[in-house]
């Protein structure tokens, strides 16, 4: 079956360092989300990316999908403190499928 | 608008009991996904549905659990003689009508189950 993996399980770094997680696919994608999780939260969307190479931002954030679909990544320059969560991607497989894998995400600890 | 509204947020029960989780999805959603998060997991699918429809139920575990969405009133995922494997988050995910390409899922606050 479909496995999405990312990398790095967990992360710390100094506030203001940058961060980067990555997800990868074993199958190619029709599209991938990135999702939020606070500690004792819900998972909250983040954005959405559909085309081959598509990179997005959002602030210090940045999104990038793979030119073959089957990876993705979230940049983060210059960390805060409000960064602090797990970081999920979820990919969808075919355009018709209604289901996304999500990944196991990446905890971001972020030191004042 | 409301968000996705989830009850009870903690629910415990003793082993072999039952657990009924509730789920409430956005105004005008009519696709709801739930979802078991262990405690430092990712999130694992367990069911799809729509309006009095079971769409996927690929990732439910046969025994024990079953899911609803009947065309009045909230989803409901419930789950028969629970024992401590139960123990988890779940997450109930809404939608609106789904497109061609992908769309965003509106997460709850969760129902944090936990089985003594």
């Amino acid at each position: 079956g479909q496995q999405v993996m990312q990398i790095p399980q967990y992360q710390h770094v100094q506030e203001g360092e940058d961060f980067t997680t990555y997800c990868n696919s074993s199958t190619t994608l029709s599209n991938i989300q990135w999702y939020k999780q606070r500690p004792g939260g819900h998972p909250v969307f983040l954005i959405q990316l559909v085309k081959s190479g598509e990179v997005k931002k959002q602030k210090r954030l940045t999104f990038q999908f793979g030119e073959a679909k089957k990876n993705s990544s979230l940049h983060i320059t210059a960390t805060q403190t409000t960064d602090v969560g797990t970081y999920f991607c979820a990919g969808r497989v075919g355009n018709y499928g209604q289901n996304f894998v999500f990944g196991p995400g990446t905890r971001l600890s972020v030191l004042p | 608008n409301a968000g996705v509204m989830q009850n009870p947020r903690h629910l415990v029960r003793r082993r072999g009991q039952e657990a009924r989780l509730r789920c409430s999805p956005m105004k005008g959603h009519s696709h709801v996904y739930w979802y078991r998060q262990l405690p430092e997991e990712g999130l694992k699918f367990m069911v799809y549905l729509q309006k009095e429809n079971i769409i996927d139920e690929s990732g439910m575990p046969k025994e024990r659990f079953s899911a609803e969405f009947p065309k009045e009133g909230p989803s409901i995922l419930r789950i028969q003689q629970v024992v401590r494997g139960d123990s988890a988050a779940y997450f109930c995910a809404s939608s609106p009508l789904a497109v061609r390409v992908g769309y965003e899922q509106y997460f709850g606050p969760g129902t944090r189950l936990t089985v003594t």
